[in-house]
């Protein structure tokens, strides 16, 4: 069965770090693109970007970019999401994603991030 | 970056009774491959969401055949045959064929 299990719920202050992480399991962690998404409260789904394990291939949103870091640990099946420097504009779910063919058949249970001085 | 319109934005239905929601893209969604990267996602209340159709038309592993997914190039439509009270929630369009990856903006899909 392919799972996502992600890291649990954030309560960080303006100008923090935070690196939110995401386990694969189940299928073959190198050989699927992963992603994530962010959707602020009450808001839609905005895609930010993706990486290959495989290779760390990755891409960003324009959105996204500069943003945050995307990464991943192939030796432990897991990808990240990274701000060096979060604003309160950053509280949202953040979701990952699997991607096959680009598109997403299986998503993680989300992290709810707060930001608040 | 392709931009993906969804209409309506909030959908009243009655149960048993059938939906519709179009997603319309700034441009085609045919991928140099021959493949439309274009998919509909289903999003409960305070649920992640889930596919329900990939490619435009195959129903994912589980979802019930009263979902449908028709289209090509630029306009796509998802349709429900008979709502069921399971099926509230927010309908997410998305394009997977050209990077930056981009969703619809979402319809709210309520009985009355």
């Amino acid at each position: 069965e392919v799972q996502l299990v992600q890291s649990g719920a954030e309560v960080k202050k303006p100008g923090e770090s935070l690196k939110l992480s995401c386990k694969g399991s189940g299928y073959s962690f190198t050989s699927h693109w992963i992603g994530w998404v962010r959707q602020m409260p009450g808001k839609g789904l905005e895609w930010m970007g993706i990486i290959y394990p495989g290779d760390s291939d990755t891409r960003y949103s324009p959105s996204f970019q500069g943003q945050v870091t995307i990464s991943a640990d192939k030796s432990i099946s897991t990808a990240y999401l990274q701000w060096s420097s979060l604003k309160a504009s950053d509280t949202a779910m953040y979701y990952c994603a699997r991607h096959v063919s680009g598109d997403i058949d299986y998503w993680g249970q989300g992290t709810l991030v707060t930001v608040s001085s | 970056d392709i931009v993906m319109t969804q209409t309506p934005l909030s959908s009243p239905v009655t149960l048993g009774q059938p939906a519709s929601i179009s997603c319309r893209s700034s441009q085609s969604l045919l991928h140099r491959d021959g493949n439309t990267y274009l998919s509909w996602l289903q999003q409960r209340p305070g649920q992640p969401p889930r596919l329900l159709i990939y490619k435009i038309s195959n129903r994912f592993s589980g979802v019930p055949d009263r979902f449908s997914g028709s289209g090509a190039g630029t306009d796509f439509t998802l349709k429900i045959s008979r709502v069921e009270p399971e099926d509230v929630g927010v309908y997410y369009c998305m394009q997977a064929t050209q990077f930056p990856y981009t969703f619809g903006q979402g319809t709210k899909l309520e009985i009355k």
